[in-house]
């Protein structure tokens, strides 16, 4: 059964620390992983990950991904109260096939103290 | 150009009554797929539908649960006969298509609750 994991399930820290949030994954056919920000509403998309190795980088965040080890990590710079949310990993299984199934993983609570 | 539209945004319904849960599009996608998150859970896909054809399923419960996504209007999620256990946010993504690249936008969900 595909399965995606996430840790920690909850973080809470103070402004200005550095996080990481991890995310592993066991699916049958890879196409992408995704990263995806959930406060009170909809899951907004933050990144999307198809290579190894390849940093990607919007502003305090920034996210890699492994596909050798099958793994993920979400980097967030001088956390701010704003980036307390729900953290959610998700990877697309679909692979050769034409849609874009997505399995999720649990999430990761960040909690951000002023 | 407006997001992925769902209502209503909160519903309640007692068991054993109906809950129909809407979905619009983004303009110019014509993939839908519907996911539920229930309480301290990661969301789960439920379907997958594209203009008039269901794609995938394979999430949905076998009983109770239909999906609908007609040549026009929103897209539909019925649930017939609700149960305590249906309780849940129910998220609507559309994308234009599917190939490797193409995210997925997230409407804003519908929480049922029922009692």
């Amino acid at each position: 059964e595909d399965k995606v994991v996430q840790s920690p399930l909850s973080l809470v820290v103070h402004e200005g620390d550095t996080v990481t949030l991890n995310c592993s994954y066991e699916v049958t056919n890879f196409r992408s992983l995704l990263w995806y920000k959930q406060e009170k509403k909809a899951p907004t998309f933050l990144f999307m990950l198809t290579s190894s190795g390849i940093e990607k980088k919007s502003g305090r965040l920034s996210s890699i991904l492994d596909k050798k080890e099958l793994f993920s990590i979400l980097n967030i710079t001088a956390t701010q109260t704003g980036d307390s949310a729900i953290y959610l990993c998700a990877v697309d299984n679909a692979g050769g096939t034409s849609y874009g199934k997505l399995t999720f993983g649990q999430g990761t609570i960040l909690t951000v103290h002023p | 150009n407006a997001g992925v539209m769902q209502n209503p945004r909160h519903l309640v319904r007692r068991r054993g009554q109906e809950a129909r849960l809407r979905c619009s599009p983004m303009k110019g996608h014509s993939h839908v797929y519907w996911y539920r998150q229930l309480p301290e859970e990661g969301l789960k896909f439920m379907v997958y539908l594209q203009k008039e054809n269901i794609i995938d399923e394979s999430g949905m419960p076998k009983e109770r649960f239909s999906a609908e996504f007609p040549k026009e209007g929103p897209s539909i999620l019925r649930i017939q006969q609700v149960v305590r256990g249906d309780s849940a946010a129910y998220f609507c993504a559309s994308s234009p298509r599917t190939l490797p690249g193409e995210t997925q936008y997230f409407g804003p969900g519908t929480r049922l609750l029922v009692l």
